[in-house]
């Protein structure tokens, strides 16, 4: 049984340009929440989402917005990057109402680099 | 909106010895207290997690403890080994939006 998987590993882009970012949650899993993580700092929540809409989102603006899918596998897409957006993605799914959408199980994470 | 803070942020035990990471968080609604591992360059690892209706858990070498009425809660790592090492993030979370509010991170380092 596959974890949480996310693609691609690495990105570098330069800034203006756009990015969109891919997660598959662990089988039986229907809720996938996004975070930043900056260096040497803890994670960030961006948004989460389930039955394929956006349910809460933490302080990050209009340029990130992001998407579910049928299947529950999710996309992040950032618009316009800044250099500031350069960190760790990482994604995380959880198991959903039934075994609760708190808890978390996170993926291997996409390192961006923004130049 | 919730806060959370961790102390140390750097905590260097003898091998064998035992650990203790403290976290206070500021909303009374907070009711998911998760714990997690990480590994420089890897994924956070779940390690441990109470709810607000539980005093204590153990999990071999781990507990965590949580007093609501102080609003902190605690991880507890018992004769600590090399693999140890890692940062540590504990979190908190409200039922109604099921956001993690992360902390700072502890920096664990297990001397041998």
């Amino acid at each position: 049984d596959a974890g949480v998987t996310q693609s691609p590993t690495h990105l570098i882009k330069t800034r203006g340009q756009q990015v969109t970012l891919r997660c598959s949650p662990k089988s039986g899993h229907d809720t996938v929440s996004w975070y930043q993580q900056a260096l040497g700092q803890g994670p960030q929540f961006i948004f989460q989402y389930y039955e394929e809409e956006e349910r809460q989102r933490g302080n990050f603006p209009d340029r990130f917005s992001g998407h579910q899918f049928p299947n529950y596998s999710s996309e992040l897409n950032v618009n316009a990057l800044l250099l500031g957006d350069s960190a760790l993605y990482l994604c995380a799914s959880s198991p959903g109402l039934a075994g609760g959408r708190d808890t978390q199980y996170f993926g291997p994470g996409t390192r961006l680099t923004v130049l | 909106g919730e806060n959370v803070e961790q102390h140390p942020s750097t905590l260097s035990v003898q091998e064998g010895d035992s650990a203790v990471i403290k976290c206070t968080y500021s909303d009374s609604a907070s009711n998911y207290f998760p714990w997690y591992k990480q590994e420089l360059g890897k994924r956070p690892q779940l390690i441990i997690d109470i709810r607000s209706n539980v005093g204590e858990k153990k999990d071999q070498r781990i507990a965590v403890t949580l007093n609501k009425t102080a609003k902190h809660f605690s991880l507890h790592i018992t004769e600590t080994q090399p693999e140890d090492s890692a940062v540590y993030f504990c979190a908190a979370s409200i039922k109604s939006n099921y956001q993690l509010i992360w902390g700072a991170g502890t920096k664990l380092i297990i001397k041998p």
